[in-house]
């Protein structure tokens, strides 16, 4: 069964670094999301990718924060200088439609650590 | 404020019984319902979808309801397996954008043998 896969699956990185996750979505799907989850706290929508373009972003999707779909397959998140406070679980999902009727598929999602 | 409320937070139950997990909204204006299904450190996996004219939903020994006017769904999970241990995460999201999709905290499940 087609899944979507994250790389890596644990980030160690350094106050004010820079780092880009990983993630290859669903070969035919067309919507693309990112995800972050602080430890013990809820999920919380980072941005959606449509058409080569970002469709949606919430508020925390600042300017530190990019994405990318560099080929036809990855679809990547960087985060430019990283915080403390962006220690989290991050995920990425995909869909084949819209949000709003189509099942949305989450990658097992990458740990990231800031220290 | 758009929000989603879970209860209860925690909840352990002995293998082959069933249980009803209660979710509590205020997203406005209404588009879907989701119930996830959350294993520790792994991403969330969707167990049923549910838009404001669906009051039911079946996903074979997981059935949400939903109550449009209430703004409360329910999830039921019945002759429950040790498996079923895990977070059910309720999200609902409202009609205009993406930015609206709000995660409740979650129910934390055990089932014991």
């Amino acid at each position: 069964e087609p899944e979507v896969t994250q790389t890596p699956s644990h980030q160690v990185t350094q106050m004010g670094q820079e780092v880009i996750l990983r993630c290859v979505p669903i070969s035919n799907h067309l919507y693309f999301y990112w995800y972050r989850q602080i430890l013990g706290q809820k999920v919380e929508f980072l941005v959606s990718f449509y058409n080569n373009e970002i469709s949606e972003k919430s508020e925390i999707f600042d300017d530190q924060f990019s994405v990318e779909r560099p080929d036809g397959s990855n679809f990547t998140l960087k985060i430019r200088s990283t915080k403390l406070e962006d220690s989290a679980m991050y995920f990425c999902a995909s869909s084949e439609g819209h949000y709003r009727s189509y099942e949305q598929y989450f990658g097992p999602g990458t740990r990231l650590t800031v220290t | 404020k758009n929000q989603v409320e879970q209860s209860p937070q925690s909840l352990i139950i002995l293998e082959g019984k069933n249980c009803t997990l209660q979710c509590n909204y205020t997203v406005s204006p209404f588009s879907n319902l989701r119930w996830y299904k959350q294993d520790t450190g792994r991403g969330p996996v969707s167990l049923t979808i549910m838009t404001f004219s669906e009051n039911t939903k079946s996903n074979g020994r997981y059935t949400a309801t939903l109550d449009a006017d209430t703004k409360q769904s329910s999830l039921h999970i019945t002759a429950s397996q040790l498996s079923d241990s895990a977070s059910y995460i309720c999200v609902v999201s409202a009609q205009t954008s993406y930015d609206k999709v709000i995660f409740g905290p979650g129910t934390s499940l055990s089932v014991i043998p």
